[in-house]
């Protein structure tokens, strides 16, 4: 069975600090791909990030970046110097390698920026 | 380019009665996914279509059904509604149904069952 689990339920900072938000997960499957999307209070999962299982190597786009350990089984997200408009919900999220495979997603994470 | 809508965007029902919620996938994308999200929690796959067929189902009951269209879009139906099935039912969409492909999401349908 697969699993994402995100422990920090709710994170609050200030305009300009950095935040990592938290990403575990379980698979038997060798090969898998892990997602992160962002839920703005409009409701639409927008895509940030897809990364190979087979491709550990560290992605920074912006301020975002995202590190990736299986030995670990973790998938962080770090934004640097955080903004209000970041303000939202957070998912993880985990996919196997076959056909027609679903997203198992984490309960998310709500990131609350103030200025 | 149009991304995925979903209609209508909010929707009140009575317990017991049945409910249709449509979807059009982004220009080009061929697979519709369905996923249910209920308050404070990650959205549950219910289940995916592709080439007018349902591929691949979650853990959700019969009472839970769908179609593709030929122009791949898609319906969620639900009968015998509870009150457990408020929720966000969010619709994505691919281009193919790798496992490697991107899925966009539309704004969802908030049902709320009374």
């Amino acid at each position: 069975a697969q699993k994402v689990t995100q422990a920090q339920t709710e994170i609050s900072v200030v305009e300009k600090e950095d935040v990592t938000l938290d990403c575990v997960y379980e698979t038997r499957d060798t090969t898998y791909y892990l997602f992160w999307y962002k839920q703005p209070p409009s409701g639409e999962l927008v895509f940030l990030i897809r990364r190979n299982s087979f491709d550990e190597q560290n992605e920074i786009s912006g301020r975002y970046s995202w590190n990736f350990q299986k030995s670990t089984s973790s998938f962080n997200f770090t934004i640097t110097a955080s903004q209000v408009v970041d303000s939202a919900v957070y998912f993880c999220a985990l996919r196997g390698n076959t056909g027609f495979q679903k997203l198992v997603f984490g309960t998310g994470t709500r990131l609350l920026v103030s200025p | 380019d149009a991304g995925v809508t979903q209609s209508p965007t909010h929707l009140i029902k009575t317990r017991g009665q049945q409910v249709t919620l449509r979807c059009s996938p982004k220009s080009g994308h061929d697979t519709v996914s369905w996923y249910q999200q209920a308050l404070g929690q990650g959205p549950q796959f219910i289940f995916q279509y592709y080439e007018e067929e349902e591929r691949q189902r979650g853990n959700f009951p019969d009472r839970f059904s769908g179609h593709q269209f030929p122009n791949y879009s898609s319906e969620l139906n639900v009968n015998a509604l509870l009150l457990g099935d408020s929720a966000l039912y969010l619709c994505a969409s691919s281009r193919g149904s790798g496992p490697n492909t991107e899925a966009f999401f539309g704004q969802g349908t908030r049902l709320t069952v009374v």
